[in-house]
């Protein structure tokens, strides 16, 4: 089965503290994988993609095929940086995106 | 530089009653995608249309039909609304690099 797991649904940081959020997949061929990121009042948006491999904002992610991972990334988070985050899977071929439950980061003064 | 524009950005409906939620894109995207949004459940795909007049079911179809008759527009039906049909709604078109969403429809049946 085609799956996103997101185990957090709430991480609180300081700000200056770095920031992890974790992404675990389930597919059985090589997928595209995606952070999609929506700010207070404002549309869900594209992050990164793993395909790219920039950083935005700070944010790096790595795809781990071993461990089918792809957890996202920032050495010192901001008060800006408090949004809801989804990470998402596209299997190859398709245009359709699978997304996790997503985890809200609240970055704390 | 609105790309997908949802037309109502809050519904209010009774249970029963027939719901139409457009969506328009200007990207000329051939794919496009109804999810639902849900805390704790996250975003769920309602519907997906590769092309005009094609569609294909999601994860959660039940209760929901869509349409697609010109390819900027795609329009998601609830035939009889019921109050577990309660949600944010979210539409999207994508190329093959990313997918471009609208604000959103907050429907609320009573």
């Amino acid at each position: 089965a085609q799956r996103v797991t997101q185990p957090e649904k709430l991480l609180s940081v300081f700000k200056g503290a770095p920031v992890e959020l974790k992404c675990n997949y389930s597919y059985s061929g090589s997928p595209e994988l995606f952070w999609y990121v929506q700010y207070s009042r404002q549309r869900l948006q594209l992050l990164l993609r793993h395909i790219s491999r920039e950083s935005i904002k700070g944010f790096t992610a790595d795809l781990n095929k071993g461990e089918t991972s792809f957890h996202l990334k920032k050495p010192f988070a901001q008060e800006e940086d408090s949004a809801m985050y989804y990470c998402a899977l596209r299997p190859s071929g398709t245009y359709k995106y699978i997304f996790g439950t997503g985890t809200r980061l609240k970055v704390l003064a | 530089d609105v790309k997908v524009t949802q037309s109502s950005r809050y519904l209010v409906k009774r249970t029963g009653e027939k719901v139409f939620l457009e969506c328009v894109q200007d990207m000329d995207h051939e794919n496009m995608f109804w999810y639902r949004q849900d805390p704790g459940l996250g975003l769920r795909l309602i519907y997906f249309s590769y092309d005009v007049k094609m569609k294909e079911k999601g994860d959660i179809p039940e209760g929901y039909s869509v349409s697609r008759e010109k390819k900027e527009r795609f329009s998601l039906i609830l035939e009889s609304a019921s109050t577990n049909q309660t949600s944010m709604y979210l539409c999207a078109s994508a190329s093959n690099t990313e997918a471009f969403f609208g604000q959103g429809t907050r429907l609320t049946v009573v």
